[in-house]
Order: structure tokens, then sequence, then C-alpha cells
């Protein structure tokens, strides 16, 4: 099994540019989560989506985030315009829970952006 | 809302030896509580996940306890290498398959 993808690796661009993030969870999995990690506030979940549908979107910080799921076996998470603040590393993550059952959740490598 | 504090924040110790890192939260309802493993730059990897009715789960030379009413958890390594070197989290889960993670401990084995 080829674990999470995520792309790209590492991102840098400037303020106010648009960045797109991507996922592609283990297969047969049914859940999938989008977090940031920074040194200040550590890894924060920023929206999770069950079966293809957005779930939880509370961490999401702004309204210049934004995430979809179109099909189970891709996510994207884009910011638009990007901020020097927004610099950090965005895990992905996927799990398989059923009704009352929560597994594991298993991690991308993540993605690295720097925003100048 | 639900808090996760993780001590020490940092640990350095001689190869070969046993120890402790503790982690405790304030809300005892979860579902499940998790230590994961990080290397610099790398993504996260699951150790152990621990049940809210159970009380230990154990991988080779590590140990995690779980006790939910006083709010904490132990994870054991036992006879630590360097390879042990790394950033460990702990994580409770929350109503809604919601993970909230600690700060970490950074260990470091000497060898």
């Amino acid at each position: 099994d080829a674990g999470v993808i995520q792309s790209p690796r590492h991102e840098v661009t400037e303020m106010g540019q648009e960045v797109t993030l991507r996922c592609k969870p283990i297969s047969g999995h049914n859940s999938l989560f989008w977090y940031r990690q920074t040194m200040m506030r550590g890894l924060e979940l920023l929206i999770y989506f069950n079966n293809n549908v957005p779930i939880d979107d509370s961490g999401m910080p702004e309204d210049r985030f934004s995430a979809k799921m179109p099909n189970a076996s891709f996510s994207t998470l884009k910011i638009q315009p990007s901020e020097p603040r927004d610099s950090a590393v965005y895990f992905c993550a996927s799990s398989l829970s059923s009704s009352g059952s929560f597994e594991t959740q298993y991690f991308g490598p993540g993605t690295r952006l720097l925003v100048l | 809302k639900q808090e996760v504090t993780q001590i020490p924040a940092a640990l350095s110790v001689p190869e070969g030896e046993n120890l402790v890192l503790n982690c405790s939260f304030t809300d005892s309802a979860i579902y499940n509580l998790q230590w994961f493993r990080q290397d610099p730059g790398k993504g996260l990897t699951s150790l152990l996940l621990i049940q809210s009715s159970q009380r230990e789960q154990t991988s080779g030379r590590l140990n995690a306890s779980l006790d939910k009413s006083s709010g904490r958890s132990t994870l054991y390594i036992a006879a630590s290498q360097p390879g042990d070197s790394a950033t460990y989290l702990c994580a409770v889960m929350e109503y809604g398959n919601k993970l909230v993670f600690g700060a970490g401990t950074i260990l470091r084995v000497k060898s």
C-alpha cells in the first residue's frame, strides 16, 4: 500500500498567490483529515470529511481557506490569497471509520508551505 | 475545550535507559488515545492506540497506559536506542472523530 500521498512536498510562493495542496487517501478509507502544524500552535485539525462530505470545518482559519473532496480518492486544500502567516506544514490523514468506531489515522508526509 | 499537555517537553537519555513520557488531558469524554512518533521533516506514525475502555497497550518495547478518570496516559519505552530519537505526540480522540494533539516530547537517545 502506498500510504497517504500528498503533493507537492514543498511549495514556496509569494503573498497573494493561490496555493493548492493535494491529497490521495489510502484506498478504502472513508475519512479524510487536513491538519496544519506550526511551531507556535502545534498540530491543528482544519477540516474533516467522511464519505466525501465535509463534517467539521470549524478549524478552517478564514474564508481564504477552502477544501474539497470530489471523490473518494482525492482532496484539495486551497488558500487564496496566501499570506506569510499561512507558512506551515500541512498534513493530510485518512482512516476507516464506522458508526461508533474510530480507528487509527494514517498521515501523509506533509506539504511544507512557505509564503514570502 | 479539550487541552492535551505533554511532559517533559524534551528529554535526553543515554542508550539503554528505560523512560516514561507523560500526557494529560482535561476532558475525560474521549473515544481513544493515541501515541504517534514524528521524525524530523516527516509525517506522523501511529505507535499505539488505546480505546477508552482499555487500560494499556503494548507493542514491542513500547507500553502505553490510560487512566481516563484522572486524564492521564504514559508511554513507557524500554531499553531505549538511538533509533528511538524522535518527537512523540499524544492525541485524544473526541466525539466526531477529532484528534486533539499535545505539543510533543522531543526525545534524544545518545549512543
